[in-house]
């Protein structure tokens, strides 16, 4: 079975500061990796999604994410975080071909950004 | 603008009063999921339809039920709402059933059971 792991479930920076958050998989067969942040009482918004082309994955709103294989991780990072950054933040990884696209998220980091 | 939509934002209702959640979608995808959230916990999916084609998880309690009348429409049936139902319920829809897809949700529905 497919998962994913996400480090830190609280994580805290200054505005300004560089954002890092920590997503380990595991998977059987090439992964299908996705970001999603989610505001307070909100839906999940899709910030990347890595399906197996370019490794350095460009998302919205100034986040970007590695493929590396072989560390097995798909770590979220920004720059300079900006206050409206602060949201949960869920990576996801979804079912090979044919497993019916179903998502099965980490356990959320929560991110703080501090003046 | 919005692609997913759900219906309502927030609902109350009374433990074991069957409670119904709806979503509808305008982008015309052929499958939908319902997730479950609870309070600081991730999403957890329930079910799917690819098309008119349910899919239950294994896990997923007999309470829970759903319904997809057609394309833009799905429901969540509770049929006896107990105190751990309460939960952020998240509606998705994806154009295919292939990984490289991604999902789109809805805002979501805050059920409270009183």
């Amino acid at each position: 079975a497919q998962s994913v792991t996400q480090l830190g479930s609280h994580v805290s920076v200054s505005e300004g500061a560089l954002v890092l958050l920590r997503c380990n998989y595991s998977s059987s067969v090439p992964p299908y990796l996705f970001w999603y942040v989610q505001y307070p009482n909100q839906g999940l918004q899709l910030l990347l999604k890595y399906t197996s082309a370019a490794t350095l994955v460009k998302g919205i709103n100034g986040f970007e994410a590695e493929f590396k294989k072989s560390e097995t991780s798909f770590h979220l990072t920004k720059p300079s975080a900006h206050m409206r950054d602060a949201a949960e933040y869920f990576c996801a990884v979804s079912d090979p071909p044919g497993g019916g696209n179903k998502l099965t998220f980490g356990t959320g980091t929560q991110l703080k950004v501090e003046l | 603008d919005a692609m997913v939509i759900q219906n309502p934002r927030y609902q109350v209702t009374q433990f074991g009063k069957p409670v119904t959640l709806s979503c509808s979608q305008t982008l015309n995808h052929n499958v939908m999921y319902w997730y479950q959230q609870k309070s600081s916990q991730a999403p957890k999916l329930l079910f799917h339809y690819y098309d008119k084609d349910f899919n239950n998880e294994a896990d997923t309690p007999d309470n829970f039920q759903s319904r997809r009348p057609n394309t833009s429409f799905c429901f969540l049936d509770i049929r006896s709402p107990g105190l751990g139902d309460a939960a952020m319920y998240l509606c998705a829809t994806s154009r295919t059933t292939q990984g490289r897809t991604e999902a789109f949700f809805g805002q979501g529905t805050r059920l409270t059971v009183v």
